[in-house]
C-alpha cells in the first residue's frame, strides 16, 4: 500500500477558506467511505477532526468539513483562525484491515 | 474519558528489539468494537500506521513492517504492547498508541507519544 498524496503546504488569510486535498486510489479513498482527517500542532499528538469522510468529531467546530469525489478526499477549513495553523493528515481504510496515511499538509494562516 | 499512555525505553541499539507498552484507562482493551493501534512519526516527517490488535487476539500489521512487528495485549493490566525487532536508525520516531472505533476507523483517542531513538 502506498501513502495517500497531500500537498506539502497550504495557506490562507484569517477569515478565508482553504481546501486540503488527499488523493488515493480506487482501492482505498475511492472505494471506502472511511476517510479521516487529523490536526497536529507542534509537539502534540494528532487530534481526530473528521471521520467517515464528512462527520465531525465531538467538539470540532463546524468550520471544518470534509468531502470526497472519486479517489480524492478534501478537508475544507472556512473562517480561518490563527489556531488552525497546524499540520493536517488524512487517512483511509485500505482493505484487508489495513490503514494508510497521507504525507501531511502544513497549513499556514497568513 | 479514555486515556492512553506509552512507556518504554527511549534508546534502543541497532539490531535489537524495540518494546513499548500502552496503558489504557477509562476503557477496556478486552471489549469489542475497538482497534488498539500503534502509529509512529519519524522526526519532521509524517504519520505511519504500524498495526493494531482487536478482540484481544486478532492483529493486523502494515505490510511494510509485518515481518518485524508483534502487537499483543495484557487484559489483566489493561495494556497492549508493541515489539519491533531488528531495528535500525530508520525506526527512530515518536511512537503513539491510539484507539480506533471499528465502526468508523477513526483514531479518536491518542497517547502523548514517546520518542524512541535507535543508536549505538
Amino acid at each position: 500500500q502506498s501513502a495517500l498524496t497531500q500537498p506539502p503546504s497550504a495557506s490562507g488569510s484569517l477569515g478565508q477558506s482553504v481546501t486540503i486535498s488527499c488523493t488515493g486510489t480506487s482501492s482505498d479513498v475511492g472505494f471506502y467511505n472511511y476517510v479521516s482527517w487529523y490536526q497536529q500542532h507542534p509537539g502534540k499528538a494528532p487530534k481526530l477532526m473528521i471521520y467517515e469522510v464528512s462527520k465531525r468529531s465531538s467538539g470540532v467546530p463546524d468550520r471544518f468539513s470534509g468531502s470526497k469525489s472519486g479517489n480524492t478526499a478534501s478537508l475544507i477549513v472556512s473562517g480561518l483562525q490563527a489556531e488552525d495553523e497546524a499540520d493536517y493528515y488524512c487517512s483511509s481504510y485500505a482493505g484487508s484491515n489495513n490503514l494508510v496515511f497521507g504525507g501531511g499538509t502544513k497549513l499556514t494562516v497568513l | 474519558q479514555v486515556q492512553l499512555q506509552e512507556s518504554g525505553p527511549g534508546l534502543v541499539k541497532p539490531s535489537e528489539t524495540l518494546s513499548l507498552t500502552c496503558t489504557v484507562s477509562g476503557g477496556s482493551v478486552s471489549g469489542g468494537g475497538y482497534y488498539w493501534s500503534w502509529i509512529r512519526q519519524p522526526p519532521g516527517k509524517g504519520l505511519e500506521w504500524i498495526g493494531y490488535i482487536y478482540y484481544s487476539a486478532n492483529t493486523n500489521y502494515n505490510p511494510s513492517l509485518k515481518s518485524r512487528v508483534t502487537i499483543s495485549v495484557d487484559t489483566s493490566k489493561n495494556q497492549f504492547s508493541l515489539k519491533l525487532n531488528s531495528v535500525t536508525a530508520a525506526d527512530t520516531a515518536v511512537y503513539y498508541c491510539a484507539r480506533a472505533a471499528a465502526s468508523t476507523v477513526g483514531l479518536d483517542y491518542w497517547g502523548r507519544g514517546t520518542l524512541v531513538t535507535v543508536s549505538s
